[in-house]
């Protein structure tokens, strides 16, 4: 079964610091990766994508990487902003036109002053 | 409106009611997806449209749930003899079309709250 798993579940920082969210995946074969962010009451909002050959791609302050051997991404965000205070879920998709993505259940990030 | 809408926010009925959800994608997305997300969960698939047609409906979790999108565009969600358990967060999405690499736009959510 495709599978993604995320960690931490949760985490708090201080504004200013850095932090890495890692996604893991058994999702097989293997198109592309998304990192999205989901504010409070709001829908998700992708922030990168990433595909095979793509080791890392950065947006701003987010950074993402992929191993695609190891099936296992990260998020970096740097110098943390109390608006990154949100959601960040992976979410990994097949090859193909129509495959389901698969939803990792996300890190809850709380950036505190 | 530039991005996914969906109507109402929110919604709470009683237990055994019925209700509908209504989504507007993005004007010219072909493909429609419906997800529910509880609370400190990823999003679930429900079903996938494409263009008019219900291309995968296997995420319904029974018959109890329906979908339509007969003209293309806006879709609805129903849900008959609401249960507790159907109380979640319900977010649409939208794309271009059917890709892979294609994002999928996401509508802000209606939360069910079933009393």
């Amino acid at each position: 079964k495709n599978q993604v798993e995320q960690s931490p579940q949760s985490l708090i920082i201080l504004e200013g610091k850095n932090c890495t969210l890692q996604c893991n995946y058994t999702v097989s074969p293997f198109s592309n990766l998304r990192w999205y962010k989901q504010d409070t009451g709001r829908g998700p909002v992708s922030l990168t994508i990433m595909t095979f050959s793509e080791n890392t791609k950065s947006n701003g302050r987010y950074t993402a990487t992929l191993d695609a051997d190891t099936k296992q991404s990260s998020l970096h965000i740097t110098a943390s902003q109390l608006s990154d205070s949100a959601s960040y879920i992976c979410v990994v998709r097949g090859p193909g036109g129509y495959q389901k993505v698969t939803f990792g259940t996300g890190t809850k990030l709380q950036v505190i002053p | 409106g530039a991005g996914v809408s969906q109507t109402p926010s929110n919604k709470v009925t009683e237990k055994g009611k019925y209700v509908e959800l209504r989504c507007d994608p993005i004007s010219g997305h072909t493909a429609l997806y419906w997800y529910r997300q509880s609370l400190g969960q990823g999003p679930e698939f429900l079903i996938y449209f494409q263009g008019t047609g219900a291309a995968d409906d296997s995420g319904l979790p029974n018959d109890r749930f329906f979908a339509v999108r007969p003209e293309g565009s806006v879709s609805t969600l129903k849900i008959q003899r609401t249960e507790r358990g159907d109380s979640a967060v319900y977010l649409c999405a939208s794309s271009l079309a059917e890709q892979s690499y294609n994002e999928q736009f996401f509508g802000p959510g209606t939360r069910l709250t079933v009393l």
